[in-house]
């Protein structure tokens, strides 16, 4: 069955680099739009980033462009999203998300992981 | 960037009450409009995809419709498992957002 799994999160000091990884099993990574989503502690649900199938088709959010790359390895089947330049406001749960199409809706989810970033 | 706006942000309902949540856009966005049901502790889960359509396994007490800036969310008849925040997104175009979330509480 289609599973998604975070790792690379911990406590980071600001100003420092993280690198999240999205293992993805069930399912091809370039047959899908895959999505990183977060949310900080008690509140809402952040879009941070997407890549599409052509990886040179990528969008950020205004708070993390420039900072924040996503990329994937597809012979790993793997997702991945470079964290440089990291302050408090980016300490949140950090989700991978897949996203048939724009007519689908995000359908799988992975269980996240955390990224606090403090001194 | 589309913007939404989701009203109410929290509402207080009891179990078997009808409810119903809206959600508009800053711009038009089709039928382009996604729903999402959230409980502590766990990741979204895919209520209703492209304004009306229900996702496999999703109890038909759900429903959604509208089109263009203006949609809803309704529940039928609330049950316990659905005390949770209730959030839509659009999927026009990238980048992707979210609303602000509706808490669904127990009166």
């Amino acid at each position: 069955q289609v599973q998604l799994v975070e790792s690379g999160g911990g406590v980071v000091q600001p100003g420092r680099s993280l690198r999240l990884s999205c293992a993805a099993s069930g399912f091809t990574l370039t047959t899908y739009g895959m999505h990183w989503v977060r949310q900080a502690p008690g509140k809402g649900l952040e879009w941070v980033a997407v890549i599409w199938y052509d990886t040179n088709n990528n969008y950020y959010a205004d708070s993390v462009r420039g900072r924040f790359t996503i990329s994937r390895d597809n012979s790993k089947n793997t997702l991945y999203l470079q964290m440089n330049s990291l302050t408090a406001d980016d300490t949140a749960l950090y989700y991978c998300a897949r996203e048939k199409g724009a007519q689908t809706g995000i359908d799988s989810w992975g269980q996240g992981t955390l990224v606090t970033v403090s001194s | 960037d589309i913007q939404l706006t989701q009203s109410p942000s929290s509402l207080s309902a009891s179990v078997g009450d009808r409810v119903t949540i809206a959600c508009r856009a800053s711009q038009t966005i089709s039928i382009n409009l996604n729903w999402y049901q959230q409980k502590p502790g766990k990741a979204p889960k895919l209520l209703i995809y492209a304004t009306s359509n229900l996702q496999s396994g999703v109890p038909s007490r759900f429903s959604g419709s509208g089109s263009g800036t203006d949609f809803t969310l309704t529940i039928s008849s609330l049950q316990p498992e659905d005390f949770a925040t209730y959030y839509c997104q659009q999927s026009y175009s990238s980048p992707r957002t979210f609303g602000q979330g509706t808490s669904v509480e127990i009166k």
